[in-house]
């Protein structure tokens, strides 16, 4: 039961434009959405994060929108650089039941070309 | 502030054999997650550690185990190693107490089992 899915594989944006990468969810205990970049055979890396208590969070280029009614949340990162492509995961975590125990979503590949 | 470290980076297993893997957490961190990367898998969660006690456990064999220390150090163990155990593996350090914290990752440990 994926219960964090992030139905597009991969994504391929140009420099300089914005990447919207997309994420929803099923659970509803789920309060607190996480957003990390990975590169391969290292550890995922925080970008930003949200509380179900919010619809909008922003950090630099990092903008992460979430729409509790339709259990879904994205990420924008505007302007797209070349550094920027990565596999980005969203994460879950349900309150004070999850003792850090983050779910993941599949990941999404972003290549961003010069 | 130093990050997350995990011991050691790259591990080669035989099938049959016991390896012990170590992460240090963030300094003031109390909170250790760790979790199982591989493809056909993604990202899945192992156990957690608050305060030496363990809170939550995810879907993995009892081959599988993890203790945390008083320094909040923490190690995973897996017995009677399988070809299937071969992954990254990732620890997380967070904050830990009330209310969702954001986990910072170790470049993770990669296990190969032959």
């Amino acid at each position: 039961d994926q219960q964090v899915k992030q139905n597009s594989p991969s994504l391929s944006v140009q420099e300089g434009r914005i990447s919207i990468l997309n994420c929803d969810y099923t659970n509803s205990m789920f309060d607190y959405f996480l957003w990390y970049k990975k590169y391969p055979a290292e550890g995922p890396t925080f970008l930003i994060s949200i509380s179900s208590i919010k619809d909008k969070n922003e950090d630099g280029r990092f903008t992460v929108f979430l729409n509790k009614s339709a259990k879904h949340l994205s990420l924008h990162i505007v302007p797209s650089q070349p550094g920027d492509s990565a596999v980005y995961f969203c994460a879950a975590l349900a309150g004070g039941t999850s003792y850090g125990k983050l779910t993941f979503g599949q990941g999404t590949i972003l290549t961003v070309h010069p | 502030k130093a990050g997350v470290t995990q011991t050691p980076r790259y591990l080669i297993k035989t099938r049959g054999q016991q390896v012990t893997l170590s992460c240090s957490p963030i300094s003031g961190h109390r909170s250790v997650s760790w979790y199982q990367q591989t493809p056909g898998q993604g990202l899945q969660f192992l156990f957690e550690y608050f305060s030496e006690t363990q809170r939550n456990k995810g879907n993995f064999p009892g081959r599988f185990s993890g203790r945390q220390f008083s320094n909040s150090r923490s190690e995973m163990n897996v017995s009677t190693l399988e070809l299937g155990d071969s992954a990254l593996y990732l620890c997380a350090s967070s904050a830990g107490g009330q209310g969702n914290t954001e986990a910072f990752f170790g470049q993770g440990t990669r296990l190969t089992v032959v």
